[in-house]
């Protein structure tokens, strides 16, 4: 069964700051992987899919790398802005069986 | 941007009683979900619906929670006799197809008294 880790549980930074959120996956056999951020009672936004074959994705400051083998992805956010902060969520999609998700990162960016 | 609706935004309703929550997926989209989050807890995957059925659901959807796509564009999500366990954010989600991007609409929070 597909269990999903994220570490820190929070992470609070100052404005400006490169940081680096974890994501890990115990089944390696993945079809993909999506990072989504949750804004406090809000629906979740997809920012990033990365597909089993890739390394890695980019979406303006973002960054996502997938290392299948040893079951982890990383979430980089390159010039962190108050806006930013929100809580960040990892899923993982093995083919057949729906997203299973992390419980999160909270992230605050302090102006 | 096409995005995926939901109704209402939030919803009380008394415990035993049955409550819709409604969905409007991407239209040209073809697989369907229900997930769930309990205040504090993690995305729970409740069922996903292709091709007019259930295609997987989890443990979560027992006998008191159906699904229906009663008219070709909205996907509703029926638990029959509510208890209080059943209060958490309802999050309805569509993909083109299986293992692409799933499109998740803003959540219905369901608060059962």
């Amino acid at each position: 069964k597909q269990e999903v880790t994220q570490i820190p549980a929070a992470l609070s930074v100052p404005e400006g700051e490169n940081l680096v959120l974890n994501c890990s996956f115990t089944d390696s056999a993945i079809y993909n992987l999506q990072w989504f951020r949750q804004d406090p009672g809000k629906g979740l936004t997809s920012l990033l899919l990365i597909q089993s074959s890739q390394r890695e994705q980019t979406s303006g400051r973002l960054n996502a790398s997938l290392d299948k083998s040893s079951g982890r992805s990383t979430l980089y956010i390159a010039a962190s802005q108050p806006g930013d902060s929100a809580t960040y969520l990892c899923a993982v999609d093995s083919g057949n069986t729906p997203l299973v998700f992390g419980k999160g990162t909270r992230l605050s960016v302090i102006a | 941007e096409p995005e995926v609706t939901q109704t209402p935004s939030h919803q009380v309703t008394q415990m035993g009683q049955e409550v819709i929550l409604r969905c409007v997926p991407i239209s040209n989209h073809l697989y369907f979900y229900w997930y769930r989050q309990i205040l504090g807890q993690k995305v729970e995957f409740l069922v996903s619906f292709y091709n007019n059925e259930i295609s997987e659901k989890s443990e979560i959807f027992d006998d008191q929670f159906s699904v229906e796509r009663p008219d070709g564009s909205n996907f509703t999500l029926k638990i029959r006799s509510t208890k209080l366990e059943d209060s958490a954010m309802y999050f309805c989600a569509s993909s083109v197809r299986q293992g692409n991007i799933q499109y998740f609409g803003a959540g219905t929070r369901l608060s059962v008294l």
